[in-house]
Protein backbone atom coordinates (compact mmCIF):
# COMPACT_ATOMS: atom_id res chain seq x y z
CA UNK A 1 0.00 0.00 0.00
CA UNK A 2 1.81 3.20 -1.19
CA UNK A 3 0.05 5.80 0.65
CA UNK A 4 0.93 9.34 -0.08
CA UNK A 5 3.76 9.54 -2.99
CA UNK A 6 5.41 12.88 -3.39
CA UNK A 7 8.30 13.44 -6.32
CA UNK A 8 10.33 14.61 -6.36
CA UNK A 9 12.20 14.55 -3.56
CA UNK A 10 14.78 17.09 -3.35
CA UNK A 11 14.95 19.97 -6.33
CA UNK A 12 17.03 22.90 -6.75
CA UNK A 13 15.53 25.95 -9.57
CA UNK A 14 16.74 29.45 -10.21
CA UNK A 15 14.77 32.40 -9.79
CA UNK A 16 12.16 32.60 -12.06
CA UNK A 17 12.08 28.84 -13.59
CA UNK A 18 8.68 26.78 -12.98
CA UNK A 19 7.99 23.72 -12.04
CA UNK A 20 5.10 20.93 -10.76
CA UNK A 21 5.54 19.04 -7.42
CA UNK A 22 3.60 15.85 -8.21
CA UNK A 23 1.65 14.12 -4.93
CA UNK A 24 -0.42 10.70 -6.00
CA UNK A 25 -2.75 8.58 -3.20
CA UNK A 26 -4.07 5.27 -3.16
CA UNK A 27 -6.67 5.46 -0.78
CA UNK A 28 -9.75 6.81 -2.70
CA UNK A 29 -9.66 9.98 -0.47
CA UNK A 30 -11.92 13.16 -1.16
CA UNK A 31 -9.29 15.48 0.77
CA UNK A 32 -5.57 16.77 -0.30
CA UNK A 33 -3.86 19.20 0.43
CA UNK A 34 -0.13 20.98 0.31
CA UNK A 35 1.24 22.25 3.22
CA UNK A 36 5.03 24.00 2.79
CA UNK A 37 7.37 23.63 6.17
CA UNK A 38 9.63 26.09 7.17
CA UNK A 39 11.71 26.71 10.77
CA UNK A 40 9.70 28.51 13.23
CA UNK A 41 6.58 28.75 11.47
CA UNK A 42 5.27 25.41 11.23
CA UNK A 43 3.54 23.99 8.43
CA UNK A 44 0.94 26.07 6.29
CA UNK A 45 -1.30 25.37 4.57
CA UNK A 46 -0.79 26.54 0.21
CA UNK A 47 -4.16 24.90 -1.27
CA UNK A 48 -6.60 22.17 -0.36
CA UNK A 49 -8.95 20.52 -2.61
CA UNK A 50 -12.53 18.39 -1.73
CA UNK A 51 -12.81 15.70 -4.68
CA UNK A 52 -12.11 16.11 -8.43
CA UNK A 53 -14.38 19.54 -8.08
CA UNK A 54 -13.62 21.98 -5.32
CA UNK A 55 -9.83 23.22 -4.62
CA UNK A 56 -9.36 26.69 -2.23
CA UNK A 57 -6.80 28.27 -0.58
CA UNK A 58 -5.28 28.01 2.26
CA UNK A 59 -2.87 30.36 4.58
CA UNK A 60 -0.18 30.95 1.73
CA UNK A 61 -1.53 30.63 -1.67
CA UNK A 62 0.67 33.12 -3.83
CA UNK A 63 2.97 31.95 -6.27
CA UNK A 64 0.99 28.63 -6.61
CA UNK A 65 -1.35 26.96 -8.54
CA UNK A 66 -3.31 23.56 -8.30
CA UNK A 67 -5.53 21.56 -10.31
CA UNK A 68 -7.86 17.92 -9.43
CA UNK A 69 -8.30 16.18 -12.43
CA UNK A 70 -8.82 13.12 -10.74
CA UNK A 71 -9.51 11.71 -7.46
CA UNK A 72 -5.57 10.47 -7.03
CA UNK A 73 -3.51 13.50 -8.04
CA UNK A 74 -2.86 16.27 -6.95
CA UNK A 75 -0.19 18.34 -8.27
CA UNK A 76 0.85 21.81 -7.12
CA UNK A 77 2.80 24.45 -9.74
CA UNK A 78 5.14 26.49 -8.72
CA UNK A 79 4.89 29.77 -11.64
CA UNK A 80 7.83 31.91 -10.73
CA UNK A 81 10.21 30.23 -8.33
CA UNK A 82 11.51 33.03 -6.17
CA UNK A 83 13.64 32.40 -3.30
CA UNK A 84 11.18 32.93 -0.43
CA UNK A 85 9.52 29.63 -2.02
CA UNK A 86 12.34 27.65 -0.72
CA UNK A 87 10.81 25.47 1.57
CA UNK A 88 9.93 21.54 2.47
CA UNK A 89 6.44 20.79 0.68
CA UNK A 90 4.17 18.06 1.98
CA UNK A 91 1.31 16.80 0.94
CA UNK A 92 -1.35 14.83 2.49
CA UNK A 93 -4.90 13.21 2.03
CA UNK A 94 -7.43 12.33 3.78
CA UNK A 95 -11.11 10.42 3.73
CA UNK A 96 -12.97 14.03 5.27
CA UNK A 97 -10.36 16.50 5.71
CA UNK A 98 -9.37 17.73 8.91
CA UNK A 99 -12.16 15.75 10.30
CA UNK A 100 -10.58 12.39 9.67
CA UNK A 101 -6.75 10.95 10.07
CA UNK A 102 -4.42 12.81 7.43
CA UNK A 103 -1.61 10.60 5.83
CA UNK A 104 0.90 12.55 4.41
CA UNK A 105 4.00 12.13 1.83
CA UNK A 106 7.35 12.29 2.39
CA UNK A 107 8.02 15.30 1.25
CA UNK A 108 10.01 17.35 -1.38
CA UNK A 109 12.73 20.06 -0.61
CA UNK A 110 12.84 22.50 -2.72
CA UNK A 111 15.74 25.01 -2.89
CA UNK A 112 15.27 28.00 -5.30
CA UNK A 113 18.60 30.27 -5.97
CA UNK B 1 -8.23 33.19 15.84
CA UNK B 2 -7.20 29.45 17.33
CA UNK B 3 -3.48 29.21 17.96
CA UNK B 4 -1.70 26.37 19.32
CA UNK B 5 0.98 26.19 21.62
CA UNK B 6 3.74 23.27 21.95
CA UNK B 7 5.78 23.39 25.87
CA UNK B 8 8.61 22.37 25.58
CA UNK B 9 9.96 23.31 22.34
CA UNK B 10 12.79 20.50 23.09
CA UNK B 11 13.14 17.64 25.14
CA UNK B 12 15.72 15.14 26.27
CA UNK B 13 14.78 12.22 28.38
CA UNK B 14 17.55 9.25 29.23
CA UNK B 15 15.25 5.79 28.20
CA UNK B 16 12.86 3.82 30.11
CA UNK B 17 11.00 7.02 31.15
CA UNK B 18 7.53 7.63 31.16
CA UNK B 19 7.26 11.62 29.67
CA UNK B 20 4.29 13.90 28.90
CA UNK B 21 4.05 16.19 26.38
CA UNK B 22 1.60 19.04 26.06
CA UNK B 23 0.03 20.39 23.94
CA UNK B 24 -2.47 24.14 24.13
CA UNK B 25 -5.01 26.13 21.98
CA UNK B 26 -6.91 29.13 22.76
CA UNK B 27 -10.72 28.51 21.34
CA UNK B 28 -12.53 25.71 22.83
CA UNK B 29 -14.92 24.87 20.14
CA UNK B 30 -12.85 22.02 18.11
CA UNK B 31 -14.03 19.44 15.68
CA UNK B 32 -11.15 17.52 17.30
CA UNK B 33 -6.89 17.19 17.73
CA UNK B 34 -4.42 14.93 16.57
CA UNK B 35 -1.12 14.07 17.01
CA UNK B 36 1.61 13.45 14.56
CA UNK B 37 5.08 12.42 14.46
CA UNK B 38 7.60 14.03 12.12
CA UNK B 39 10.81 12.03 11.83
CA UNK B 40 13.94 13.86 10.61
CA UNK B 41 13.49 14.27 6.62
CA UNK B 42 10.77 12.62 6.78
CA UNK B 43 6.88 13.18 6.55
CA UNK B 44 4.74 13.20 9.13
CA UNK B 45 2.48 10.02 10.82
CA UNK B 46 -0.73 10.52 12.24
CA UNK B 47 -0.51 8.35 15.97
CA UNK B 48 -3.71 9.74 17.59
CA UNK B 49 -6.77 11.44 16.48
CA UNK B 50 -9.13 12.69 19.41
CA UNK B 51 -13.26 13.84 18.58
CA UNK B 52 -13.81 17.00 20.76
CA UNK B 53 -16.47 14.52 22.85
CA UNK B 54 -13.81 11.90 23.68
CA UNK B 55 -11.57 12.16 26.99
CA UNK B 56 -8.37 10.16 25.63
CA UNK B 57 -7.41 7.89 23.14
CA UNK B 58 -4.41 5.00 23.45
CA UNK B 59 -2.29 3.17 21.25
CA UNK B 60 0.06 1.08 22.51
CA UNK B 61 2.82 2.85 24.89
CA UNK B 62 0.59 6.16 23.81
CA UNK B 63 -1.93 7.94 25.63
CA UNK B 64 -3.20 11.22 24.12
CA UNK B 65 -5.92 12.70 26.54
CA UNK B 66 -7.99 16.20 25.49
CA UNK B 67 -9.73 19.02 28.53
CA UNK B 68 -11.26 20.89 25.81
CA UNK B 69 -12.24 23.31 28.07
CA UNK B 70 -9.16 24.09 29.35
CA UNK B 71 -7.88 23.79 26.14
CA UNK B 72 -5.51 21.28 26.70
CA UNK B 73 -4.33 17.97 24.92
CA UNK B 74 -1.09 15.95 26.40
CA UNK B 75 0.54 13.28 24.95
CA UNK B 76 1.81 10.48 27.21
CA UNK B 77 4.67 8.05 26.36
CA UNK B 78 5.53 5.51 28.23
CA UNK B 79 8.58 3.65 28.91
CA UNK B 80 9.97 5.43 25.90
CA UNK B 81 13.18 3.91 23.78
CA UNK B 82 15.27 5.55 21.26
CA UNK B 83 13.29 4.93 18.47
CA UNK B 84 10.72 7.68 19.65
CA UNK B 85 13.35 10.34 19.15
CA UNK B 86 11.54 12.76 16.85
CA UNK B 87 9.39 16.00 16.27
CA UNK B 88 5.89 15.35 17.85
CA UNK B 89 3.12 17.93 16.50
CA UNK B 90 -0.24 18.31 17.20
CA UNK B 91 -2.85 20.09 15.21
CA UNK B 92 -6.23 21.02 15.65
CA UNK B 93 -9.46 21.25 13.59
CA UNK B 94 -12.43 24.20 14.33
CA UNK B 95 -15.50 23.48 14.82
CA UNK B 96 -17.61 24.73 11.98
CA UNK B 97 -16.83 24.02 7.96
CA UNK B 98 -13.35 24.95 8.73
CA UNK B 99 -11.68 22.23 6.53
CA UNK B 100 -8.72 23.11 8.08
CA UNK B 101 -6.05 21.87 10.38
CA UNK B 102 -4.33 24.93 12.88
CA UNK B 103 -0.68 23.55 14.20
CA UNK B 104 1.59 23.57 16.97
CA UNK B 105 5.09 23.56 16.03
CA UNK B 106 6.17 20.82 17.53
CA UNK B 107 8.20 19.43 20.99
CA UNK B 108 11.47 17.72 19.51
CA UNK B 109 12.05 14.63 21.63
CA UNK B 110 15.55 13.15 21.91
CA UNK B 111 15.53 9.52 24.09
CA UNK B 112 18.90 8.89 25.19
CA UNK B 113 20.05 4.81 25.94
Amino acid sequence: NAGVTQTPKFQVLKTGQSMTLQCAQDMNHEYMSWYRQDPGMGLRLIHYSVGAVITDQGEVPNGYNVSRSTTEDFPLRLLSAAPSQTSVYFCASSYLGPYTEAFFGQGTRLTVV
Amino acid sequence: KQEVTQIPAALSVPEGENLVLNCSFTDSAIYNLQWFRQDPGKGLTSLLLIQSSQREQTSGRLNASLDKSSGRSTLYIAASQPGDSATYLCAVTNAGNNRKLIWGLGTSLAVNP
